[in-house]
């Protein structure tokens, strides 16, 4: 058990309609990413926070939109859905920026969107 | 643009034996390497990690060898255990970008037959 959770395990939806996915990160944790995962594809990065604010963007739609709450659990809300959104959807946390000291990423279990 | 690459879409080895994963790396500027292994239905799991300052860690059965100027890094799990099957991610990262995302590779699917 990596600390981190995510809700919904699994998520069916149909095309046009919004989602959002939660995660909590580890206790004490600052950062939270978001990365998604499709079909035989390696993890891409989405979007990071830090103490509530956005801290690093990747590949990540205009669709889609995150945050971050005081309480440091996150968001990820998916908007317009497409067939092609479905996917696994990560979350992880870590404590440090790069520099301060390196440290690792811890993720969650993951929510599995299916778009029909 | 594929920054890590894992050309190994599966490997499969002999309980005992050594399992070797690669992944070779295009972009200078990572300096920080992780490997993370994945079961089915579950988030990836952190495994071990290597400075760019270093070109070896080790962490019990596992140890990751970084070549920097092959922009090639190898796991080696000696000896391969069946709890070992699992999916291989790569990842990087640097301390130049201002932030701390990970670039993975796609993955090695590692059967280790008993």
């Amino acid at each position: 058990d990596s600390g981190v959770t995510q809700t919904p395990k699994h998520l069916i939806t149909a095309t046009g309609q919004r989602v959002t996915l939660r995660c909590s990160p580890r206790s004490g944790d600052l950062s939270v990413y978001w990365y998604q995962q499709s079909l035989d594809q390696g993890l891409q990065f989405l979007i990071q926070y830090y103490n509530g604010e956005e801290r690093a963007k990747g590949n990540i739609l205009e669709r889609f939109s995150a945050q971050q709450f005081p309480d440091l659990h996150s968001e990820l809300n998916l908007s317009s859905l497409e067939l092609g959104d479905s996917a696994l959807y990560f979350c992880a946390s870590s404590g440090r920026l790069a520099g301060v000291g390196t440290d690792t990423q811890y993720f969650g279990p993951g929510t599995r969107l299916t778009v029909l | 643009d594929q920054q890590v690459k894992q050309n190994s879409p599966s490997l499969s080895v002999q309980e005992g034996r050594i399992s070797i994963l690669n992944c070779d790396y295009t972009n200078s500027m990572f300096d920080y390497f992780l490997w993370y292994k994945k079961y089915p239905a579950e988030g990836p799991t952190f495994l071990i990690s290597i400075s760019s300052i270093k070109d070896k860690n080790e962490d019990g059965r596992f140890t990751v060898f970084l070549n920097k100027s092959a922009k090639h890094l190898s796991l080696h799990i000696v000896p391969s255990q069946p709890g070992d099957s699992a999916v291989y991610f790569c990842a990087a990262s640097s301390t130049y970008f201002g932030n701390e995302k990970l670039t993975f590779g796609t993955g090695t699917r590692l059967t280790i037959i008993p």
